[in-house]
């Protein structure tokens, strides 16, 4: 098993450009997340999906879009990346909500 | 104030050393997670607890309900120990999971 995967590890963007990270499973999770880390503060939801066809807001959601058509994959699009948007993105999947996640090696993003 | 603290922020310690990671929450949880990021940037789960103690190798989880505060020991630390240990708490109440902001230890040879 894979368990989550991200695409693409790295990524430089210019302001004002769009971009799609993918984020894979193969454990029949229900529940996906997207997160973003930056320096000094802790894990920040941006959003998340609890089945296939279902996304909700996290706690950063603006800038940011997504979309879950098949339960393995959670789609993530910034539309016009921001240089605030410099961060280290990283996807998790969990059975059920307040189970142990399991996060994909994450996605290195700088925007100039 | 942050619902989910931990100190030390920063922790250097040498081989073979006991080490302790403390966390405390503020929240109602259902359950509490201790994450660990490794220097490449991976994260895994190391422990799930909602009461009690757990312990996995030289990796040892403790929990007070009643005080709202979680330990995590390492006994006979070694260089690969070296990472970010994370705490994080989940509400049971629909709700996503909180993390603390991380606490980083380096284990000298």
């Amino acid at each position: 098993n894979a368990g989550v995967t991200q695409t693409p590890k790295f990524r430089v963007l210019k302001t004002g450009q769009s971009m799609t990270l993918l984020c894979a499973q193969d454990m029949n999770h229900e529940y996906m997340y997207w997160y973003r880390q930056d320096p000094g503060m802790g894990l920040r939801l941006i959003h998340y999906s609890v089945g296939e066809g279902t996304t909700a807001k996290g706690e950063v959601p603006d800038g940011y879009n997504v979309s879950r058509l098949k339960k393995q994959n959670f789609l993530l699009g910034l539309e016009s990346a921001a240089p605030s948007q410099t961060s280290v993105y990283f996807c998790a999947s969990s059975y059920e909500r307040d189970l142990a996640q399991f996060f994909g090696p994450g996605t290195r993003l700088t925007v100039l | 104030k942050n619902e989910v603290e931990q100190s030390p922020q920063n922790l250097t310690a040498q081989e073979g050393e006991f080490i302790t990671i403390n966390c405390s929450y503020s929240v109602g949880i259902s359950a509490l997670h201790w994450l660990q990021q490794h220097p490449g940037g991976g994260i895994v789960s190391l422990f799930m607890l909602s009461s009690g103690k757990k312990k996995h190798g030289r990796l040892i989880a403790t929990i007070n309900i009643q005080e709202k505060h979680s330990s995590l020991h390492i006994t006979a630390s070694h260089p690969r120990d070296s990472a970010v240990y994370i705490c994080a708490v989940s509400r049971g109440d629909g709700q996503n999971f909180v993390f603390g902001p991380g606490t980083r230890l380096s284990v000298l040879p």
